[in-house]
């Protein structure tokens, strides 16, 4: 079956501007995760959804981050005022229930460029 | 605080031989823990998963790992590397903090010399 999606595989934006990147879990999940990777370094925990809510938002560096689940299905990552250290890739991932105990599912992340 | 720390960044190893990646963890909760590899040019894979039976896990591909609650660490082992195994590997907690909040190590490189 599909595995977790992530659009756009590549952003290049200028710094100041509004980024949105998408995941598309894989179906049935009710658990979704954002993470954050920089280069040489592991992903960083950036929040949860258990459904349509957060359930731990605590990774979000500042207010130019949201994220939202609204069917909770599909989730987009919201970034404003884009600046150079946000840089990175994106990495979603899903899982069946969010017990803490399930597999993760990754997918190939998105790499965001601020210039 | 909950934490994980990969002891080494790089590990390099020759085909054949054993393969040792460090992991020690401190949560104030019994963890979940799991070791994921990430391929170049590919999406992070489970490899393998502690959830509080028994201690030592086997996942795939020939890899294991033994949880040491005394010792707070979670190494994975093979007996024998194989070229395809060259890789990132990072050891992951799942914590608990109202909902499940997962930290991840900072990685081990694992190079296998032919």
């Amino acid at each position: 079956g599909a595995g977790v999606s992530q659009t756009p595989s590549n952003k290049v934006t200028e710094k100041g501007k509004y980024v949105e990147l998408r995941c598309d879990p894989i179906s049935g999940h009710t658990a979704l995760y954002w993470y954050r990777q920089s280069l040489g370094q592991g992903p960083e925990f950036l929040i949860y959804f258990q459904g349509t809510g957060a359930a731990d938002d605590s990774g979000l560096p500042n207010d130019r981050f949201f994220a939202v689940r609204p069917e909770g299905s599909v989730s987009t990552l919201k970034i404003q005022r884009t600046e150079r250290g946000d840089s990175a890739v994106y990495l979603c991932a899903s899982s069946l229930k969010g017990t803490g105990r399930d597999e993760q599912f990754f997918g190939p992340g998105t790499r965001l460029t601020v210039l | 605080a909950q934490s994980v720390t990969q002891l080494d960044s790089h590990v390099s190893v020759s085909e054949g031989t054993p393969v040792l990646l460090r992991c020690n963890y401190s949560s104030s909760y019994s963890p979940s823990l799991f070791w994921y590899v990430q391929h170049p040019n590919k999406g992070l894979q489970l490899l393998l998963k502690y959830t509080s039976a028994a201690t030592l896990v086997k996942g795939i591909n020939g890899f294991e790992a033994e949880f040491k609650k005394s010792e707070t660490s979670f190494h994975l082992t093979k007996p024998s590397a194989h070229m395809s195994d060259a890789a990132e590997y990072f050891c992951v907690v799942s914590v608990y903090t109202g909902g499940f909040k997962t930290i991840f190590g900072a990685g081990t490189r694992l190079f296998v010399k032919a």
